[in-house]
């Protein structure tokens, strides 16, 4: 089973700031990966697919990046509605097996 | 517009089962497959397993292997996923997720979850 590990736990940032969140696959997933994006209470939602493509409507200012192993989640201007906790997710295409990060919550400094 | 609407919440003892249901509507429901996750409160979320809505193929996460089926009725557009011999740690929210299997392999929308509580 492939392990995916994100850092760090918490992140404080100040609105406007840069925000960089990472993730750590314990074997390579090429560019098999999302990052979703969940608000308390609500349902997550997709942001990052094949690593680095924006999801329909996500705004410019997140990016992702990494293949293989290691990926970035980069938020360029912290908005106050980006607050929230982010998972990444790996995915393998076939047999469907799906795993995701622990999480890193994205609060206000 | 997609929309995965899931039934509403359950009680249920230790030992139990459980059924959640997941209705799919705005686009054609064969084409994809639903992957189902479940969060324990506060925790991440956990990825439990999926089905093709296509032809009703399957995989598990291995540690639920054994306790969880997954079907689908193609005829209502609804998948569902039974969970039995129910314990504490069961206590989660559940969402069904759509998740396109080998083509479009990431889940793109969501249901908006079914909260599962476990007490005696």
């Amino acid at each position: 089973e492939i392990v995916m590990t994100q850092s760090p736990a918490t992140l404080s940032v100040s609105p406007g700031e840069r925000a960089t969140l990472s993730c750590r696959a314990s074997q390579s997933v090429s560019s098999n990966l999302a990052w979703y994006q969940q608000k308390p209470g609500q349902a997550p939602r997709l942001l990052i697919y094949g690593a680095s493509t924006r999801a329909t409507g996500i705004p410019a200012r997140f990016s992702g990046s990494g293949s293989g192993t290691e990926f970035t989640l980069t938020i360029s201007s912290l908005q106050s509605e980006d607050f929230a906790v982010y998972y990444c997710q790996q995915y393998n295409n076939w047999p469907p097996e799906r795993t995701f990060g622990q999480g890193t919550k994205v609060e206000i400094k | 517009q997609v929309q995965l609407v899931q039934s509403g919440a359950e009680v249920k003892k230790p030992g139990a089962s459980v059924k959640v249901s997941c209705k799919a509507s705005g686009y054609t429901f064969t084409s994809y497959g639903i992957s189902w996750v479940r969060q324990a409160p506060g925790q991440g979320l956990e990825w439990m397993g999926w089905i093709s809505a296509y032809n009703g193929n399957t995989n598990y996460a291995q540690k639920l292997q054994g306790r969880v089926t997954m079907t689908t009725d193609t005829s209502t557009s609804t998948a569902y996923m039974e969970l039995r011999s129910l314990r504490s740690d069961d206590t989660a929210v559940y969402y069904c997720a759509r998740d396109g299997g080998a083509t479009i392999p990431y889940f793109d929308y969501w249901g908006q979850g079914t909260l599962v509580t476990v007490s005696s």
